[in-house]
């Protein structure tokens, strides 16, 4: 069965920490997985975007990673700002042969960042 | 500039009042959905439209139909909303190539009274 499962659930820092958030899948076969920020309210936003070649991908104070083998990623977040508190999702993309490969959601990580 | 756009951001219904979400796009991708997500929850793909040809999520309610009458715009209708049907809507593209990336639009909250 295609699942994507995050961890934590929630989760609550304060203001300048560092934190990292996990998603393990099990979608085949694997095209990429997209982390998207999703603040209360508003629709998602991408962060990052990673195939299967890819190990690592920055964007600011976000850092992607992949592991294909082991089917994980993570999300980690430097130097937190009080603007971080969002739910974090990610999505994976499975590969199939017309152009519109299915999307698999987790249900998030609400993070919290306290001052 | 905003890329996928929708109208109104919060909508109020009354129970069975039929009611029209509306999204437009200036990307000009071919691929649009549409998706409910519920509290905490992950969004749930309802149908998407690939330029003109819809397809429907089987487990997609028949109170809930689709337009599609240009590659810009897309309407949601649900028929006789329910108050199960209150959720936040996000409509979506979808770029070509590899990536298949979506863009969402920042979502129609729907409240039934």
């Amino acid at each position: 069965k295609n699942q994507v499962e995050q961890s934590p659930q929630s989760l609550i820092i304060l203001e300048g920490k560092n934190c990292t958030l996990q998603c393990n899948y099990t979608v085949s076969p694997f095209s990429n997985l997209r982390w998207y920020k999703q603040d209360t309210g508003r629709g998602p936003v991408s962060l990052t975007i990673m195939t299967f070649s890819e190990n690592t991908k920055s964007n600011g104070r976000y850092t992607a990673t992949l592991d294909a083998d082991t089917k994980q990623s993570s999300l980690h977040i430097t130097a937190s700002q009080l603007s971080d508190s969002a739910s974090y999702i990610c999505v994976v993309s499975k590969k199939e042969g017309s152009t519109l490969g299915r999307l698999y959601f987790g249900r998030g990580t609400q993070l919290t960042v306290w001052p | 500039d905003a890329m996928v756009i929708q109208n109104p951001r919060y909508q109020v219904t009354q129970f069975g009042k039929p009611v029209t979400l509306s999204c437009s796009q200036t990307l000009n991708h071919n691929v649009m959905y549409w998706y409910q997500q519920k509290s905490s929850q992950a969004p749930k793909l309802l149908f998407h439209y690939y330029d003109k040809d819809f397809n429907n999520e089987a487990d997609t309610p028949d109170n809930f139909q689709s337009r599609r009458p240009n590659t810009s715009f897309c309407f949601l209708d649900i028929r006789s909303p329910g108050l199960g049907d209150a959720a936040m809507y996000l409509c979506a593209t979808m770029a070509g190539g590899l990536s298949r990336e979506q863009f969402f639009g920042p979502g129609t909250r729907l409240t039934v009274l």
